[in-house]
């Protein structure tokens, strides 16, 4: 079992379509989650940590579950720049190895 | 620019060669990674610096790899004896610790990788 999971997808959706994102994740110990957007042959960038309280930005919103072991992304109205691969990243101290999963694709279409 | 740049960004080399890449962090980062990324797959941790000492590897990083940062600036990771299984994109990151002015936590700052194939 990988330490970060999410479902691959694809996630195909029209523009200003909500879609959501989950992640679980197995070490408890873990401490800080962030998400990160990688666009096709590029680099990965972050695009939001994530907080105990949830947190948005803009059209996004992170939430973290401890308990449960589980992460959420949640984009609202869609756009067609939205289409990337989103990856799910813990750290378990805060600094050092930064475990991703292996992504969810989202395809925003007209 | 002033971001993370990487070199070579493509390398083709046969089984067997040595390959040595570069990574030059941005730079008042103290902290760097080495992650490798295959097709459909997320980066997999290799190695992680901060200023010059190399403070954790992964088991991924077999005996043919080496990282070195020596002055704390820029980083060279180095493949000995490539293998197919070697081909993959290898990304360099750098932050700077207790930087929490981006996204509120110390966000890691990816370089544009360099992609090795190996025939």
């Amino acid at each position: 079992r990988k330490e970060v999971e999410q479902d691959p997808g694809p996630f195909n959706v029209p523009e200003g379509a909500t879609v959501a994102f989950n992640c679980t994740y197995s070490n408890s110990a873990s401490q800080s989650f962030f998400w990160y957007r990688q666009d096709c042959r590029k680099e990965p960038k972050l695009l939001m940590s994530v907080y105990s309280s949830g947190n948005e930005d803009g059209r996004f919103t992170a939430q973290l579950n401890r308990a449960s072991q589980y992460i959420s992304l949640l984009i609202r109205d869609s756009k067609l720049s939205d289409s990337a691969t989103y990856l799910c990243v813990v750290n378990s101290q805060a600094a050092g190895k930064s475990t991703f999963g292996d992504g969810t694709t989202l395809t925003v279409k007209p | 620019d002033t971001g993370v740049s990487q070199n070579p960004r493509h390398k083709i080399t046969k089984r067997g060669q040595n390959v040595t890449f570069r990574c030059d962090p941005i730079s008042e980062h103290n902290r760097l990674y080495w992650y490798r990324q295959t097709l459909g797959q997320g980066p997999e941790f290799l190695t992680y610096f901060q200023n010059e000492a190399q403070l954790e590897k992964s088991r991924l990083l077999s005996d043919r790899f080496s990282a070195e940062r020596p002055k704390g600036s820029f980083s060279t990771l180095e493949i000995q004896r490539t293998e197919q299984g070697d081909s993959a994109m290898y990304l360099c990151a750098s932050s700077l610790s207790g930087d929490t002015t981006g996204k509120g936590r110390e966000t890691q700052y990816f370089g544009p990788g360099t992609r090795l194939l190996v025939l």
